[in-house]
């Protein structure tokens, strides 16, 4: 069955610096990963997904992430932190080959400090 | 632009009465989707609907119930509504696509609390 898994519930980093919200995966078919935004009060928003056309995805607003099938993961990175970055971040996997429904990860916040 | 509308952002309601919370999506998406989201939980898949009048369990489908009469329309009904079904609701819709790899589109949310 298809899963996802977000360490850490809550990540802080500082304006400027790296951003790496962490997303491993299991699946028993070749995954279709995403990772969705949701800004305080708001719905979800698509950053980015990975469909097997290339390992590194570009994202909106500047973030990237990279599938590795040796370590299962789909990490989410922003080479540096705005304020306006702050916000809960899901990962999320399409839940079989042929399904519209996706499996969402518990979710991350991250928090930017000035 | 994709527009996904939900018919209240906050709804407060006491134990036992019948809730109908409504999604609207003016994209002609064949397939929507409610969801409830609590913390630490991420989003769990309530009831999906595939085509007018079609629907489907999802994951949590305990306590609710769903009706699509109209494609642009889809309605997540709590019969009997509990403490417990406090939350916050989230509307999806998607296109049916040669793909499966259609992106999720949602609405802002409705944040349920119940008496």
């Amino acid at each position: 069955a298809q899963s996802v898994t977000q360490l850490g519930s809550h990540v802080s980093v500082s304006e400027g610096a790296l951003v790496l919200l962490r997303c491993n995966y299991s699946s028993s078919v070749p995954p279709y990963l995403f990772w969705y935004v949701q800004y305080p009060n708001q719905g979800l928003q698509l950053l980015l997904k990975y469909t097997s056309a290339a390992t590194l995805v570009k994202g909106i607003n500047g973030f990237e992430a990279e599938f590795k099938k040796s370590e299962t993961s789909f990490h989410l990175t922003k080479p540096s932190a705005h304020m306006s970055d702050a916000a809960e971040y899901f990962c999320a996997v399409i839940k079989g080959a042929s399904s519209y429904k996706l499996i969402f990860g518990s979710g991350t916040r991250l928090l930017v400090r000035p | 632009d994709v527009k996904v509308t939900q018919s209240s952002r906050y709804l407060v309601k006491r134990t036992g009465e019948k809730v109908f919370l409504e999604c609207v999506q003016d994209m002609d998406h064949e397939n929507m989707f409610w969801y409830r989201q609590d913390p630490g939980l991420g989003l769990r898949l309530i009831y999906f609907s595939y085509d007018v009048k079609m629907k489907e369990k999802g994951d949590i489908p305990e306590g609710y119930s769903v009706s699509r009469e109209k494609k642009e329309r889809f309605s997540l009904i709590l019969e009997s509504a509990s403490t417990n079904q406090t939350s916050m609701y989230l509307c999806a819709s998607t296109p049916l696509g040669a793909q499966v790899v259609n992106e999720q589109f949602f609405g802002p949310g409705t944040r349920l609390t119940v008496l």
